[in-house]
């Protein structure tokens, strides 16, 4: 099985700050990589595909990078809505996917 | 609007059986693959089943495989997962998530419904 880890696994950032997440695989992958967002109590949104390509209606501050083992989601200018918990998910091996432990990001 | 409603969680014992609905609206449901993740209290997330458009595919998760039964209507805008002997571990959030790729690859979950909690104790 592909594993999934992510650092750091929480993180205090203020409104304004640019922030990044860094999620690795156990063995490559290629860009077969997404990114979710999940604030409490929801059900987590897709915000990133194929490692860098933005879903529809996600906000243009959000975006990723990397490829083979290692990824990274950045946060140009965090916003009051983005304080929630982030998930990256390797699409490798689909149908049997596997995703990171999670990022949580709340306010300083 | 894609629209993606979980039902039939609860409380059961060990040992017991559940069976959980996702009823699909907004979108053509036949064309499309399914998914079931779930989420125990204050975890990340788990991938649990999939199974194809047409249900000629699926898949389960070792942690669920020979206990759960995932399954689809597509007349009916239906997945189901039926799930037996249940245990204290299977107590988690269950979402229903569609399935989508482009590019012929790349593949992600792009609708996901709000999710029903399942509770295993006695």
């Amino acid at each position: 099985d592909i594993q999934m880890t992510q650092s750091p696994s929480s993180l205090s950032a203020s409104v304004g700050d640019r922030v990044t997440i860094t999620c690795r695989a156990s063995q490559s992958i290629s860009s077969y990589l997404n990114w979710y967002q999940q604030k409490p109590g929801k059900a987590p949104k897709l915000l990133i595909y194929a490692a860098s390509s933005l879903q529809s209606g996600v906000p243009s501050r959000f975006s990723g990078s990397g490829s083979g083992t290692d990824f990274t989601l950045t946060i140009s200018s965090l916003q009051p809505e983005d304080f929630a918990t982030y998930y990256c998910q390797q699409s490798y091996s689909t149908p049997r996917v596997t995703f990171g432990p999670g990022t949580k990001v709340d306010i300083k | 609007e894609v629209q993606l409603v979980e039902s039939g969680g609860g409380l059961v014992q060990p040992g017991g059986s559940l069976r959980l609905s996702c009823a699909a609206s907004g979108f053509t449901f036949s064309s499309y693959s399914m998914n079931w993740v779930r989420q125990a209290p204050g975890k990340g997330l788990e991938w649990v089943s999939y199974i194809s458009s047409s249900s000629s595919t699926i898949y389960y998760a070792d942690s669920v495989k020979g206990r759960f039964t995932i399954s689809r209507d597509n007349a009916k805008n239906s997945l189901y997962l039926q799930m037996n002997s249940l245990r204290d571990e299977d107590t988690a959030v269950y979402y229903c998530a569609r399935g989508d790729y482009v590019w012929g690859s790349y593949r992600y979950l792009d609708y996901w419904g709000q999710g029903t909690l399942v509770t295993v104790s006695s």
